[in-house]
């Protein structure tokens, strides 16, 4: 069955320290993968995805994520956090087979502090 | 004005009632979603549309039903509302295809009572 990982639960960073949220997944065609952000009391909005071709993807607000084949991975990452950067973070997978529909991994809170 | 609007925003209603979630989008898409998040389980894909005559269950339609109105709506309604359905409840749209992202809507909060 498809599914999606993230392991980190809640993780928290200083602010300027670099960020990285893990993700796994498990699909057995070709994955297309995304990255959501939902701050507080917001809906949720694309920081980036992947479809195919080069395998690091860069997306808003200075996040980029590195697809894996080999590990099932897709993990966020951003060099330098800032304190605008706490929300909660989701990664998905979207079924190529069953037209396109979202499978949505449990979340991470990221907390930033001063 | 928002591409994905749902109403009401939020919610609360006791157990039993019938309680109807609406959500309209000016995206042009054919596909519309709805979604449930509760903390630490993500979220969870309650019902799809493809257009306005293929509907579909998703993982967790059981105490659900959806109307798909027209292309830009389809309203959630929870026929007789119980406490564990108190959740944040998602609409999203896409355009036809895989690889397209989804749009989502600010969400409704509901607690049932």
């Amino acid at each position: 069955a498809q599914s999606v990982t993230q392991p980190d639960i809640h993780i928290t960073v200083s602010e300027g320290a670099s960020l990285e949220l893990r993700c796994n997944y498990s699909y057995g065609a070709t994955p297309y993968l995304f990255w959501y952000v939902q701050s507080p009391g917001q809906g949720l909005q694309l920081l980036l995805k992947y479809f195919s071709g080069d395998t690091l993807v860069q997306g808003i607000k200075g996040f980029e994520a590195e697809f894996k084949r080999s590990q099932s991975s897709f993990n966020l990452r951003k060099p330098s956090v800032h304190w605008s950067d706490a929300a909660e973070y989701f990664c998905a997978v979207g079924l190529y087979n069953q037209g396109g529909k979202l499978i949505f991994g449990q979340g991470t809170e990221l907390s930033v502090k001063p | 004005d928002a591409d994905v609007t749902q109403t009401p925003r939020n919610r609360i209603t006791k157990t039993g009632k019938r309680i109807m979630l609406e959500c309209s989008q000016t995206k042009g898409h054919d596909r519309m979603y709805w979604y449930r998040q509760d903390p630490g389980l993500g979220l969870r894909l309650i019902y799809y549309s493809f257009d306005v005559k293929d509907i579909n269950k998703g993982e967790i339609s059981d105490g659900y039903s959806v109307s798909r109105q027209a292309q830009a709506k389809f309203s959630l309604s929870l026929e007789s509302a119980i406490p564990n359905q108190t959740a944040l409840y998602f609409c999203a749209t896409s355009d036809a295809g895989p690889n397209t992202e989804a749009f989502f809507g600010q969400g409704t909060r509901l607690t049932v009572v």
